[in-house]
């Protein structure tokens, strides 16, 4: 059972660049997120999709696009890279939006930005 | 004041000493509460569920006050391998979970 899988797990971009980070889940869960995680700031949601075809903002969304392709997967896009995010990206996903459930983790994307 | 908050620590114990971390919430309409632990900067993982009565899982004892909007976790006979950052994570309807930004532990032997 895979769980949350990430692709890729580490990449240099030089400023400017655009790249779609995948996020795909295989345990029906409705819900799922995107997070970054900076040095000395925990983690901080960019992005949620509560259910299949919504998304709604979460702390810090700019620079960013998402799209739920379908109940498994969700992109993070980067349409012009910067410097400012460097940084490790999470994806997660639970069962249902405004559960209790706890959420399950990828295993990262390490990104860098030149 | 962000939502949670953790003393970010470090604690660094002794193989076997007993250690506590306290969080604190902003948001009294909070309704679910975890601690996670995140080891050198790999995928949070789910230590705990807190629960109102209190509740123990081996070693680790999780509390909640909801009048103080106060979570603690308790760790007796720390191990190496407890070394690592934890997340107090609280739940509200209609949000994403909300995470501190970490306790970390160092246990030497």
């Amino acid at each position: 059972n895979a769980g949350v899988t990430q692709t890729p797990k580490f990449q240099v971009l030089k400023t400017g660049q655009s790249m779609t980070l995948q996020c795909a889940q295989d345990m029906n869960h409705n819900s799922m997120y995107w997070y970054r995680q900076d040095p000395g700031m925990g983690l901080r949601l960019i992005y949620y999709s509560a259910s299949e075809g919504t998304t709604d903002k979460g702390e810090v969304p700019n620079g960013y696009n998402v799209s739920r392709l379908n109940k498994r997967e969700f992109s993070l896009r980067l349409e012009s890279a910067a410097p400012s995010q460097t940084s490790v990206y999470f994806c997660a996903s639970t069962g249902a939006e405004g559960s209790n459930q706890p959420q399950h983790f990828g295993d990262g994307t390490r990104l860098s930005i030149l | 004041r962000k939502e949670v908050e953790q003393d970010p620590g470090p604690f660094n114990v002794p193989e076997g000493a007993t250690v506590a971390f306290n969080c604190t919430y902003s948001n009294s309409a909070s309704q679910s509460f975890f601690w996670y632990r995140q080891d050198c900067r790999k995928e949070p993982k789910l230590l705990m569920s807190v629960y109102s009565s209190g509740n123990e899982d081996g070693r680790f004892t999780a509390q909640l006050n909801r009048a103080s909007q106060y979570i603690s976790l308790l760790i007796r006979d720390s191990k190496l391998s407890d070394s690592a950052t934890y997340l107090c994570v609280v739940h509200r309807a209609g949000t994403a979970l909300i995470f501190g930004k970490g306790t970390t532990l160092s246990v030497s032997s």
